[in-house]
């Protein structure tokens, strides 16, 4: 799978949007991006995954350059429980000899009142 | 729906004792099933990983040991917990082609 680079930690206000930023300058053109987060003590929570294309959801939007060098996760209006950890993740969506998921170190988004 | 389950929640074990952890899951055939532990203040790391019944990948050379003896169940082991065991301990599912991947709740263990 891909490296991925993240900032370690970012800071965002209530109700203004927080936008995540995954270089991935190695990325293929079978992978995809995919973002999860994990909220203190819990599990990780998949997000949102894109390969090209913009992708949105009811959580989040996925903006992904046209080179696909690197991606933007958008919380559109955050909150304070979005403070958690997200995880940038590029990988070959379709299992065939690599099903392994691993996570890097994510970028931990503190959203403050 | 599909739902995960992992139990217990906490554990606290002595050093050189040893470790079952399980994990079931319901709704589903054929996943993917997954062992992360995460040590405090640490990142995510992938210790097994099974494509099938008696499948098991491991990532991480070390006193833990996995096993899938039925498909919709993962069992995590150790002979002799050390120290270094102690973290929260997560099992995870997908499906077969891996798009998202859904996690327990996880267990935290303390080895004392």
């Amino acid at each position: 799978d891909a490296k991925t680079t993240q900032p370690p930690s970012m800071d965002c206000a209530e109700g203004r949007a927080a936008n995540l930023p995954c270089n991935h300058s190695t990325i293929s053109g079978n992978e995809y991006v995919y973002w999860y987060r994990q909220i203190h003590s819990q599990g990780p929570q998949y997000i949102i995954h894109g390969l090209k294309n913009n992708e949105t959801n009811e959580m989040a939007s996925l903006i992904i350059t046209e080179d696909r060098k690197s991606s933007t996760l958008i919380l559109p209006h955050a909150t304070l429980r979005d403070t958690a950890v997200y995880y940038c993740i590029v990988r070959v969506a379709s299992g065939g000899s690599n099903y392994k998921l691993t996570f890097g170190k994510g970028t931990l988004l503190t959203v403050n009142p | 729906s599909q739902t995960i389950h992992q139990w217990p929640a906490t554990l606290v074990q002595p050093v050189g004792s040893p470790l079952s952890l399980e994990c079931t899951v319901e709704g589903t055939s054929n996943p993917n099933l997954y062992w992360y532990r995460q040590a405090a203040g640490r990142g995510l790391q992938l210790l097994f990983y099974s494509v099938g019944i008696g499948q098991i990948s491991s990532e991480v050379p070390q006193n833990l040991s996995a096993s899938r003896p039925q498909d919709r169940q993962f069992i995590l082991s150790s002979k002799k917990l050390l120290l270094s065991d102690s973290g929260f301990y997560l099992c995870a599912w997908s499906v077969m082609d891996g798009t998202e991947a859904f996690f327990g709740q996880g267990t935290r263990l303390t080895v004392v």
